[in-house]
């Protein structure tokens, strides 16, 4: 069955990076995307963007650009998201969701979440 | 980018019931791509509908999607208690992908 498994929650100061991490299992990554979602505490969800498994063609909300990778890993079928120059309003749980391959679109499976917290 | 207002912010409603939640784009949704998700506390977001009118792998027919250009709903017939959650739409015929704000549903 397809799964994404994020890696654990994370605690860093301001200014520092984050590298989330999304693994794939029970589908062929490379004929998927992958995209990331945040929602801060009791907010609702925020678009960060898509990365494509076959080609590495990405898309970023405006917000992040600048601030944000996205890379993957076909050998392990791995999605990573770097968030760096981090700040308060980061503080968020972060998703990765299976999307399109060659454009982003929806997410039909989805991680367990990633709660980053940015504090000093 | 292309703002998706959902309307109403909340509801309450008894079992039975039939719920009906609009998701209005600040511009024309491209070729319908417009997804609704489910939400339940503490879970990640399910998906539900896509190509604004698709059901999703195991959902029930009770959720059906409809709707074109800049104005889509997701409406869902007879309410059950597992259908308490927040319900959010999301574009992704226009660049960057964006979501509404989100409906919360409350049964009775």
């Amino acid at each position: 069955q397809v799964q994404l498994v994020q890696s654990g929650a994370e605690v860093k100061q301001p200014g520092a990076s984050v590298k989330v991490a999304c693994k794939s299992s029970g589908y062929t990554f490379t004929t998927y995307g992958i995209s990331w979602v945040r929602q801060a505490p009791g907010q609702g969800l925020e678009w960060m963007g898509w990365i494509s498994g076959n080609n590495g063609h990405r898309d970023f909300a405006q917000n992040f650009r600048g601030r944000v990778t996205m890379t993957t890993d076909t050998s392990t079928g791995t999605a990573y998201m770097e968030l760096r120059s981090l700040r308060s309003d980061d503080t968020a749980v972060y998703y990765c969701a299976r999307d399109c391959s060659s454009t982003f679109c929806y997410g039909d499976y989805w991680g367990q979440g990633t709660l980053v917290t940015v504090s000093s | 980018e292309t703002v998706l207002t959902q309307s109403p912010g909340s509801l309450s409603l008894s079992p039975g019931e039939r719920a009906t939640l609009s998701c209005r784009a600040s511009q024309s949704v491209s070729s319908r791509y417009l997804a609704w998700y489910q939400q339940k506390p503490g879970q990640a977001p399910r998906l539900l509908i896509y190509g604004a009118s698709s059901r999703a792998t195991g959902i029930p027919d009770r959720f059906s999607g409809s709707g074109s250009g800049t104005d889509f709903t997701l409406t869902i017939s007879r309410l059950e208690p597992e259908d308490s959650a927040v319900y959010y739409c999301q574009q992704y015929g226009n660049s960057p992908g964006t979501f509404g704000q989100g409906t919360k549903v409350e049964i009775k």
